[in-house]
């Protein structure tokens, strides 16, 4: 009943690494999005996607970048670590209207040292 | 988004019935309400949502009251899995793509 799979659930990168975090949906959603989550910040939009190519900036992009070539893979990209960018990254899929809801994968703790 | 309002935590005995309580005073007529849990270092997952009329899937039911200006999420027969940090959000579905989460309910089922 998976269905949407980040790729990691755990992951230690160095600071300059460049980063891949992966996200793949099943239910054929055309909107996907990136969040982080903080503690005492809750969600964050970084980016989001509406179409094959298409990405807007949602929030706090700076730092990160996006790749959708596919419908049902978004990829989220750090091109140089830090760390203050150790977070728990959130992907999420829903319908073009948003009305049934977010579909959120498990997460991947990201830690840059 | 109009704002909500939730207590911050929660107790319920393992069986019986949970009633989150949410208000919303100032909802307006285009906007949903939205139920989300988090599980402790898990994404956050959808349980339901309402306008108007009350709601009812597998995993609970949302009683909106006739003003709107309140809702009340029940979980019939709660288990130790259900403790988690419950999300109500009023938003307008379509235009607008961000979630935001308040600081929610942490219930927490007891044995």
């Amino acid at each position: 009943d998976v269905k949407v799979t980040q790729s990691s659930r755990y992951l230690v990168k160095r600071t300059g690494e460049k980063v891949f975090l992966e996200c793949v949906q099943d239910m054929d959603h055309e909107n996907m999005f990136w969040y982080r989550q903080d503690p005492g910040l809750g969600l964050r939009l970084i980016y989001f996607s509406y179409d094959v190519k298409m990405k807007e900036k949602g929030d706090i992009p700076e730092g990160y970048s996006v790749s959708r070539e596919k419908k049902e893979r978004f990829s989220l990209i750090l091109e140089s670590a830090s760390t203050n960018q150790t977070s728990m990254y959130l992907c999420a899929s829903s319908t073009l209207d948003t009305v049934g809801g977010y579909t959120f994968g498990s997460g991947t703790r990201l830690t840059v040292v | 988004d109009a704002k909500t309002t939730q207590p911050p935590s929660m107790d319920c005995a393992e069986g019986r019935a949970a009633n989150l309580p949410c208000n919303h005073s100032t909802i307006s007529g285009n906007e949903y309400v939205y139920w989300y849990r988090q599980i402790h270092s898990q994404g956050p997952q959808y349980i339901i949502h309402g306008l108007k009329n009350n709601e009812t899937n597998e995993m609970a039911s949302l009683i909106i009251t006739e003003d709107r200006k309140s809702s009340t999420l029940i979980l019939p027969h709660a288990t130790l899995r259900d403790t988690a940090v419950y999300y109500c959000i009023v938003r307008v579905v379509g235009s607008n793509y961000k979630l935001t989460f308040g600081k929610g309910t942490l219930l927490t089922v007891n044995p």
